[in-house]
């Protein structure tokens, strides 16, 4: 069964404090590896996609890297607007769904 | 241009009566997907349409939930005989192209509450 771990749970960084998320995966065969933003009350705004195993991409403060078992979400000199729930996600070779992770939930202050 | 809308945004039942959740697509967007969101747990799959093939209904969790796509364009997600467990935050996504070629794009969700 194809399963999507994220930790930590909850992560409160002050604003310029950088660090990472991390997201571990055991998806048959995967096809991609996602990483989307949530708001309270919104649904899930789309942020990357990897495909391969040291693949990287990057947008504004956010960099995510993937390797064979887990991906990292790394983020550079927060902001408090950068405040969300992180969630992960796989999709394997033969599903037309998306697994997802239960989220990080970032809190960033001043 | 327009993103993805679900109706009603709320909806408190009382168990056991059905419900009928509305899901529109972004215009051209041929894979459409219902995922469930229930406090402190990850998303859900529940049903995927893609084009004119049959569903992917392997997530459904009982034969309660049902889904219709009509006209290629919008969803209607139905929970028959509500139960407390039903209560969670209903999403639906649309993509270009299916998973997991590409991105999906998420509605705001209707939040659901069976009392």
């Amino acid at each position: 069964e194809d399963q999507v771990t994220q930790s930590p749970e909850a992560l409160r960084l002050q604003e310029g404090e950088s660090s990472s998320l991390n997201c571990s995966y055991t998806v048959s065969g995967l096809r991609g590896l996602f990483w989307y933003r949530q708001d309270p009350g919104k649904g899930p705004e789309f942020l990357f996609t990897l495909y391969s195993a040291g693949e990287e991409k990057e947008k504004e403060r956010l960099k995510a890297t993937l390797t064979k078992k887990e991906s990292f979400l790394h983020i550079t000199a927060p902001k408090p607007e950068d405040s969300a729930t992180y969630l992960c996600a796989g999709a394997d070779g033969t599903a037309s769904k998306l697994t997802f992770g239960t989220g990080t939930r970032l809190q960033v202050t001043l | 241009g327009a993103g993805v809308s679900q109706s009603p945004s709320n909806k408190v039942t009382e168990k056991g009566k059905d419900v009928e959740l509305r899901c529109d697509p972004i215009s051209g967007h041929t894979a459409l997907y219902w995922y469930r969101q229930s406090l402190g747990q990850g998303l859900e799959f529940l049903i995927y349409f893609q084009g004119n093939s049959a569903p992917d209904k392997s997530g459904l969790p009982s034969d309660r939930f049902s889904a219709e796509r009509t006209g290629g364009s919008v969803s209607t997600l139905t929970i028959q005989r509500t139960q407390q467990e039903d209560s969670a935050v209903y999403l639906c996504a649309s993509s270009l192209v299916g998973s997991p070629d590409g991105e999906q794009y998420f509605g705001p969700g209707t939040r659901l509450t069976v009392t």
